[in-house]
């Protein structure tokens, strides 16, 4: 069964550092997103991902995140100048680009900034 | 936009006894309705989804839920609680606009006391 995938499962950096976090999507997919869940709260949309450009954001996704596309597989979500309110776990989905379908998670990256 | 509000942050049961989560969601097309299980410090599951074909979904584990438009509600039962059914409950919906984003409610976290 296609799944997507994320790496790394968990990732400790030091404040002010730049992280990247990898998913590879289901192959067939179009809409890809990034969530974030602070320990212990809700699941928050950041961002989707559509032909090739960003489809919409919130406003939690602000100048210090990016999402590219790089090669056609993978999907990342930089973090410039992490700060300690970063630390939360961050999901990856996609969805194959119907809305009568549910979106695709990953296992999470557990980022932790210390 | 579509919302989707769950009632109790917390529930707590007895092994046996019923499970009843609610949600109600906020939409003024016909949702698409999803529940996610998720257990400690891992990802997110797809328990069941609500697509329009019936009102009363059946998903894994021995959930159900039913979709009632009077009362623009989509709660979570189970019969008989399990110790293995203590989790975080996460009620979900796509937005039909854009990028078909899927917005979670807040959360239940559901205990099960043997």
């Amino acid at each position: 069964e296609p799944e997507v995938t994320q790496t790394p499962s968990h990732q400790v950096t030091q404040m002010g550092q730049e992280v990247i976090l990898r998913c590879v999507p289901i192959s067939n997919h179009l809409y890809f997103y990034w969530y974030r869940q602070i320990l212990g709260q809700k699941v928050e949309f950041l961002v989707s991902f559509y032909n090739n450009e960003i489809s919409e954001k919130s406003e939690i996704f602000d100048d210090q995140f990016s999402v590219e596309r790089p090669d056609g597989s993978n999907f990342t979500l930089k973090i410039r100048s992490t700060k300690l309110e970063d630390s939360a776990m961050y999901f990856c989905a996609s969805i194959p680009g119907t809305m009568n379908t549910e979106a695709f998670f990953g296992q999470g990256t557990r980022l932790t900034v210390v | 936009a579509q919302s989707v509000t769950q009632l109790g942050s917390h529930v707590s049961v007895s092994e046996g006894a019923l499970v009843l989560l609610r949600c109600n969601y906020s939409s003024s097309v016909p949702p698409y309705l999803f529940w996610y299980v998720q257990y400690p410090n891992q990802g997110l599951q797809l328990l069941l989804k609500y697509t329009s074909a019936a009102t009363l979904v059946k998903g894994i584990n021995g959930f159900e839920a039913e979709f009632k438009k009077s009362e623009t509600s989509f709660h979570l039962t189970k019969p008989s609680a399990h110790m293995s059914d203590a989790a975080e409950y996460f009620c979900a919906v796509i937005e039909n606009t854009g990028g078909f984003k899927t917005i979670f409610g807040a959360g239940t976290r559901l205990f099960v006391k043997a």
